[in-house]
């Protein structure tokens, strides 16, 4: 099994839609986990992090299921500009090295 | 804040040369990574540095690969020799902390072997 596991899609809804991505992770000892957005031929930046059972930033909603070990990610009432790659990122829990696992990514797009 | 800054930002090879890529992460930052993404593909790390030392090179193909961060701040990657399969971004990132805190990436370095 993977350490991370992503839906690689592509997602492909309209406009005002909602959606919403689901990455699971093998390791339990893991403590916080990072959605990132990356742009076509672009860097990856931070979209939300995730510490508890789950985040809110406006339109995006990150919900963390240690039991089942699955992270989601919701984004409501879609616009063009969500249109990207979503990586969902989980830290090796049981190291003290802090490396970054990420995932597949899962792809968007969003059609007017 | 300056962000992370790598050089050259594209190059063109032929299989069997070598390649050299720079990284300067945001100052301050201890902890630096090189990721490898192949299209499609999530970014795969390679090598971690905290300060100067090496945390974690485990995916590092070492017969070819080679990084240091000789003074804890900037860091060189190289590839020598180039293999057809290397084709991909090579991203730096870096983190203040080397712990359950995000990464700031650099815009990469787009590798064509040819």
């Amino acid at each position: 099994r993977k350490e991370v596991e992503q839906d690689p899609g592509p997602f492909n809804v309209p406009e005002g839609a909602t959606v919403a991505f689901n990455c699971t992770y093998s390791n339990s000892a893991s403590q916080s986990f990072f959605w990132y957005r990356q742009d076509c031929r672009k860097e990856p930046k931070l979209l939300m992090s995730v510490y508890s059972s789950g985040n809110e930033d406006g339109r995006f909603t990150a919900q963390l299921n240690r039991a089942s070990q699955y992270i989601s990610l919701l984004i409501r009432d879609s616009k063009l500009s969500d249109s990207a790659t979503y990586l969902c990122v989980v830290p090796h829990g049981s190291s003290n090295t802090g490396k970054l696992i990420f995932g597949q990514g899962t792809t968007l797009q969003v059609k007017p | 804040e300056a962000g992370v800054a790598q050089s050259p930002r594209y190059k063109i090879i032929e299989k069997r040369q070598s390649v050299a890529f720079w990284c300067n992460p945001i100052s301050g930052h201890a902890t630096l990574y090189w990721y490898q993404q192949i299209l499609g593909q999530g970014p795969k790390l390679l090598i971690q540095f905290q300060n100067n030392g090496v945390v974690d090179d485990s995916q590092l193909p070492k017969d070819r690969f080679s990084a240091e961060r000789l003074k804890g701040v900037d860091s060189t990657l190289k590839i020598q020799p180039a293999k057809l399969e290397d084709s991909a971004v090579y991203l730096c990132a870096s983190s203040p902390y080397y712990k359950n805190t995000e990464a700031f990436f650099g815009q990469g370095t787009r590798l064509t072997v040819v």
